[in-house]
């Protein structure tokens, strides 16, 4: 089955660091673009960084250049996503997601929530 | 960047009523790359439409995408209890963008 399973969400301070991860299964996540995509409390969608499938370029958006980094373990299979400088906007579920070009994001994790609160 | 607005905010219909959804760009979408999404409360978005008019695998055919440039329009033919949910569209095009969502709920 084509899954992706994220992890590493819970609570930090403001200024805080928080490294999330997604374990992907039934396909080889190197061979597709993916992203991380947030969803703050009660709000609509927010794409936050992207990497290539094949050459691993990043990208990022505005809100988070230069406190995020994408990256991936092919050996793992696995996404991850370090947070650094983090604050309380910041604030939200993060999924994980498959970008299946042209089809977009088909393949979506569940999310993991991260709360930036003193 | 391209900003996608989407309306009506909230939409009150009835099941088996017609449902239409509109989505506009700030300029106009690369390759028509717009995709729909729906999402219910507490589960992750789920692909409808891709390439403004091709339904992802699955989605039965009463959904379909219309439109190209700067306009796109999500329709539900019939509406099923099922579908009554949180609906966000999306330009994939020039890096990526969602619409700010249209909620449908039943009136």
């Amino acid at each position: 089955e084509v899954q992706l399973v994220e992890s590493g969400g819970g609570l930090v301070q403001p200024g805080g660091s928080l490294r999330l991860s997604c374990a992907a299964s039934g396909f080889t996540l190197r061979r597709y673009d993916m992203s991380w995509v947030r969803q703050a409390p009660g709000k609509g969608l927010e794409w936050v960084s992207a990497i290539g499938g094949s050459a691993g370029n990043t990208y990022y958006a505005d809100s988070v250049k230069g406190r995020f980094t994408i990256s991936r373990d092919t050996s793992k299979n696995t996404l991850s996503l370090q947070m650094n400088s983090l604050r309380a906007e910041d604030t939200a579920v993060y999924h994980c997601a498959r970008d299946n070009v042209p089809e977009s994001f088909d393949i979506w994790g569940q999310g993991t929530m991260v709360t930036v609160s003193s | 960047e391209t900003v996608l607005t989407q309306s009506p905010g909230t939409l009150s219909l009835s099941p088996g009523e017609r449902a239409t959804l509109s989505c506009r760009a700030s300029q106009s979408v690369n390759s028509n790359y717009l995709a729909w999404f729906q999402q219910k409360p507490g589960q992750a978005p789920r692909l409808l439409i891709y390439g403004a008019s091709s339904r992802a695998t699955g989605i039965p055919d009463r959904f379909s995408g219309s439109g190209s440039g700067t306009d796109f329009t999500l329709t539900i033919s019939r509406l099923e209890p099922e579908d009554f949910a949180v609906y966000y569209c999306q330009q994939y095009g020039n890096s990526y963008t969602f619409g700010q969502g249209t909620k449908l709920e039943i009136k």
